[in-house]
């Protein structure tokens, strides 16, 4: 793989604010997505990025610096729903598909 | 409706009993893919295909096939199945646009006894 690296599993409060963090090798950087997967179901996606600086979309944000290789997914404002794994993927070079993190387990507690 | 679908949802068999999951899209993606998801490993890809007869492998490979001989249809094919293949198998699709996200089948639960 192309060494992306995420926590396992984090826990956060519910209303509270966490940052899932992924770093990754910047050789060949061409984007990077972030993914919400609920136990059992499909992956859906959540955000893009290319240039550095942070994107909002709503409750998330998403963060990427190109000569860190680092990115982290913001979630503000916790739901109980937000529990599920995120996953990180990075596109290198010339492809158009994604390598993916192992993801980060969320759970939010009441 | 947008969307990739996946068949079977589900399927118990038995080793070395061929099987084929296939994989459709409607949204005339160029480029398709095939993962494997495993506790702890995240998602891994098989194989994927940037356009109709080309396909190129993923970071495991071994014991799959693919074919692309239409653009909306990407199967997976396992010709002698393991119980390490026993795994929840996604599908996905996406354009050849930069910014464009992959679209995910709601995936495939193999077990192989």
């Amino acid at each position: 793989g192309q060494n992306i690296d995420q926590p396992t599993e984090m826990t956060a409060t519910e209303g509270a604010i966490v940052q899932i963090n992924c770093t990754y090798q910047t050789s060949g950087f061409n984007g990077l997505f972030w993914y919400q997967q609920h136990a059992g179901e499909a992956p859906t996606f959540l955000s893009y990025n290319v240039l550095d600086g942070l994107e909002e979309k709503g409750r998330f944000s998403s963060f990427l610096s190109r000569s860190k290789g680092y990115s982290y997914l913001l979630l503000k404002e916790l739901q109980m729903k937000d529990s599920a794994s995120y996953l990180c993927a990075v596109r290198l070079g010339g492809s158009y598909i994604p390598t993916f993190g192992r993801g980060t387990s969320l759970i939010v507690h009441p | 409706e947008a969307q990739v679908t996946q068949n079977p949802r589900y399927l118990i068999t038995v080793t070395g009993k061929k099987l084929t999951v296939t994989c459709s899209q409607n949204m005339n993606h160029e480029y398709m893919s095939w993962y494997r998801q495993d506790p702890g490993l995240g998602l891994r890809q098989i194989y994927y295909s940037m356009n109709v007869e080309v396909t190129d492998k993923g970071d495991v490979p071994e014991g799959y096939k693919v074919s692309r001989k239409e653009k909306r249809n990407f199967p997976l094919i396992l010709e002698s199945p393991s119980p390490n293949q026993t795994s929840l198998y996604f599908c996905a699709s996406s354009s050849g646009s930069g910014n464009q996200p992959q679209h995910f089948g709601d995936g495939t639960r193999l077990s192989i006894l």
